[in-house]
């Protein structure tokens, strides 16, 4: 099956810098990587999701990237801030084929990601 | 529009009892999946099920089982409970379950087995 290795699993930042979160998968089926964010005592929240047919995407501060031939995809969060301090998860799903069904997400293992002040 | 809700939120059980989770999805999805997280394996898949029908399951024991309702609210049992069933138990849930769909994640529920 799929294995999605996360690193780093701690990253602690000045506030203003920029954070950068990187991912690897296993399985070349894998076709949608999204990003997800889980704060203390609440259920894991999705802050951005890429395709495997596109290489970017952007949305405000947060960033993804994309390297299908490599297998690996990355976080990127600029202008850090307090609020974004959590524990952030990438995980990976293979596209539903004929017969469908949701095949799961497999996650990573997590980041906690902490801001300095 | 609500978002997805899980109860109990908390629990405490001993060894050898059966526990039931509850979980509705947000209004008009039909699939719900289930996840186990703890410290030392993250998150786990766990199955899935779209109109009353599981059509995926990871690799976990017999013991977890679940159900979906014609409403599409689901619940998961897990029977004969071990200590390291200890977890938070979330619910996710999308509107057909594709594989490339959002999941929205509840808040979950802390099961803690003595």
């Amino acid at each position: 099956g799929e294995n999605v290795e996360q690193h780093p699993s701690t990253l602690s930042v000045q506030e203003g810098d920029s954070a950068v979160i990187k991912c690897t998968y296993s399985d070349s089926a894998s076709n949608y990587f999204p990003w997800y964010k889980q704060e203390l005592g609440k259920g894991p929240q999705l802050i951005i999701d890429i395709r495997s047919n596109v290489g970017e995407k952007k949305d405000q501060r947060i960033a993804v990237t994309l390297n299908k031939t490599a297998k690996h995809f990355s976080l990127h969060i600029t202008e850090t801030q307090p609020e974004d301090s959590a524990v952030y998860f990438c995980a990976a799903s293979i596209g539903a084929y004929s017969g469908g069904g949701a095949d799961g997400l497999t996650f990573g293992k997590g980041t906690h990601l902490i801001i300095q002040p | 529009k609500a978002g997805v809700t899980q109860t109990p939120r908390y629990l405490i059980k001993t060894r050898g009892q059966q526990v039931t989770l509850s979980c509705s999805p947000i209004s008009g999805h039909r699939s719900v999946s289930w996840y186990q997280q703890t410290p030392g394996q993250g998150l786990q898949f766990l199955f899935e099920y779209f109109s009353e029908t599981q059509r995926n399951k990871g690799n976990f024991p017999g013991r977890f089982s679940g159900r979906q309702f014609s409403n599409s609210r689901s619940e998961m049992n897990v029977s004969t409970l071990e200590l390291g069933d200890s977890a938070l138990y979330l619910c996710a849930s999308s509107f057909r379950g594709d594989s490339q769909e959002t999941q929205y994640f509840g808040p979950g529920t802390r099961l803690l087995v003595l």
